[in-house]
């Protein structure tokens, strides 16, 4: 079973409007981390925000927020004021449990296109 | 200043060779990662050192063999390179959040 599901394989957006991108996860962990990377078309993976899952609110990182709904095991990014450079690959990653073994499992990836 | 950098940023060699990709982090982290990234853009674990100890071994053929002499290097040595081993390879490192490095891209002929 994934870990890590991001439904949308790709979207395109109109500049300037609110993207919403999914991402549900799977872990029976109670301690677990999510994570947000943008790859735009240069290759490079761009941390973008971090949630705890013991963290009360949700996380937001300038333009970037992350809708944290635990009981439905939800993390989606939510882009506000979309940008031409928004568009790039983003990827839903988590992390389970605190240890050495911090190994990070990540999602397929949604392609989103901001369109002028 | 490069957090996380990696060398070759190409490589582009032939069938049955042996490369070897170099990884430095002046994170002060103390766990590494590889990665390997294939051509539907699937990034997937291969390993993790934590200050210099191999925590984390993915089913990787043991044609790769990761090498850390230190907990701010670990390097990537590839033998008898395979057409199905062309894909990028990122390093990345830890102590929370992972931070990654510009990525590898390794093509084999």
């Amino acid at each position: 079973a994934q870990k890590i599901t991001q439904t949308q394989p790709g979207m395109f957006v109109q500049e300037k409007e609110a993207v919403t991108l999914d991402c549900t996860y799977d872990t029976s962990d109670p301690s677990y981390g999510l994570f947000w990377y943008k790859q735009p078309s240069s290759g490079e993976m761009i941390f973008l925000i971090y949630q705890g899952s013991y963290d009360q609110q949700n996380a937001t990182e300038g333009r970037y927020s992350l809708n944290f709904q635990k009981a439905r095991k939800s993390a989606n990014l939510v882009i506000s004021a979309s940008q031409l450079g928004d568009s790039a690959m983003y990827f839903c990653a988590m992390r389970e449990g605190g240890n050495r073994d911090d190994k990070i499992i990540f999602g397929k990836g949604t392609r989103l296109h901001i369109l002028p | 200043d490069t957090a996380v950098s990696q060398t070759p940023k190409y490589l582009v060699t032939q069938m049955g060779n042996d490369k070897s990709i170099k990884c430095e982090q002046n994170l002060g982290h103390d766990t590494m990662y590889w990665y390997k990234q294939d051509s539907k853009k699937f990034l997937k674990i291969m390993f993790s050192y934590n200050n210099k100890e191999l925590i984390i071994n993915e089913t990787v053929p043991n044609r790769f063999s990761p090498k850390s002499p230190d907990k701010a290097h670990l390097n990537l040595h590839i033998n008898s390179l395979e057409l199905g081993d062309s894909a990028v390879y990122f390093c990345a490192s830890s102590q929370t959040t992972q931070y990654f490095g510009p990525g590898t891209r390794l093509l084999v002929l």
